[in-house]
């Protein structure tokens, strides 16, 4: 069955501390991965999308990673900021376009 | 500005109406997409139309029916709706299937 698991399902971190999100799946077969961002009352946004043969990607603080092997990628958020409290969502793409949507991680940046 | 746009952003109404949520995308996608977004943040693709033709259709409820006049436009028709109709309704676009989408603003549906 094809699923997306993210963790934790919530987070609460300090105004500049570093945090790491992470997606396991078992989509088969894989395409692509990507993390999204949706800021409350508004829509996904991306961030990053990763194929197969790459294992690291980043979008200025956020720097996603993918081992494709176990089937695991982390969303790295460094020096955070108030803006980047927002729920953070994993989607992967199996081949005929099928996507599989993570339920995504709350994250929560307190000064 | 060049976005994917929703109306209403807000639609409250009794059980049984039909109602209709419009989207529109000026950024040239050819693919446009439907979600529901329950209020446990948990986004479910509920259809997608490539080039105003049919291509993914989750397991939905047939009052609700897609229509899309053209690339740029995914309309979505609710009939007879129910309290658990309640939810976001996102809009989306990709150049094509599989791509990275562009998400609209949302609609809040609320059943009563």
């Amino acid at each position: 069955k094809n699923q997306v698991e993210q963790s934790p399902q919530s987070l609460i971190i300090l105004e500049g501390k570093n945090c790491t999100l992470q997606c396991n799946y078992t989509v088969s077969p894989f395409s692509n991965l990507r993390w999204y961002k949706q800021d409350t009352g508004r829509g996904p946004v991306s961030l990053t999308i990763m194929t197969f043969s790459e294992n690291t990607k980043s979008n200025g603080r956020y720097t996603a990673t993918l081992d494709a092997d176990t089937k695991q990628s982390s969303l790295h958020i460094t020096a955070s900021q108030l803006s980047d409290s927002a729920s953070y969502i994993c989607v992967v793409s199996a081949r005929a376009y099928k996507l599989v949507f993570g339920a995504g991680t709350i994250l929560r940046v307190k000064s | 500005d060049t976005a994917v746009s929703q109306t209403p952003k807000y639609l409250v109404t009794q059980m049984g109406n039909d109602k209709s949520i419009k989207c529109e995308q000026n950024l040239g996608h050819d693919t446009m997409y439907w979600y529901k977004q329950d209020s446990k943040k948990f986004l479910k693709i509920m259809f997608s139309y490539n080039n105003k033709e049919l291509i993914i259709n989750e397991t939905v409820p047939n009052r609700f029916s897609p229509k899309s006049p053209d690339k740029a436009h995914l309309n979505l028709h609710i009939n007879s709706l129910e309290l658990g109709d309640s939810a976001v309704y996102f809009c989306a676009s990709s150049f094509f299937s599989g791509d990275t989408q562009y998400f609209g603003p949302g609609t809040r549906l609320t059943v009563l």
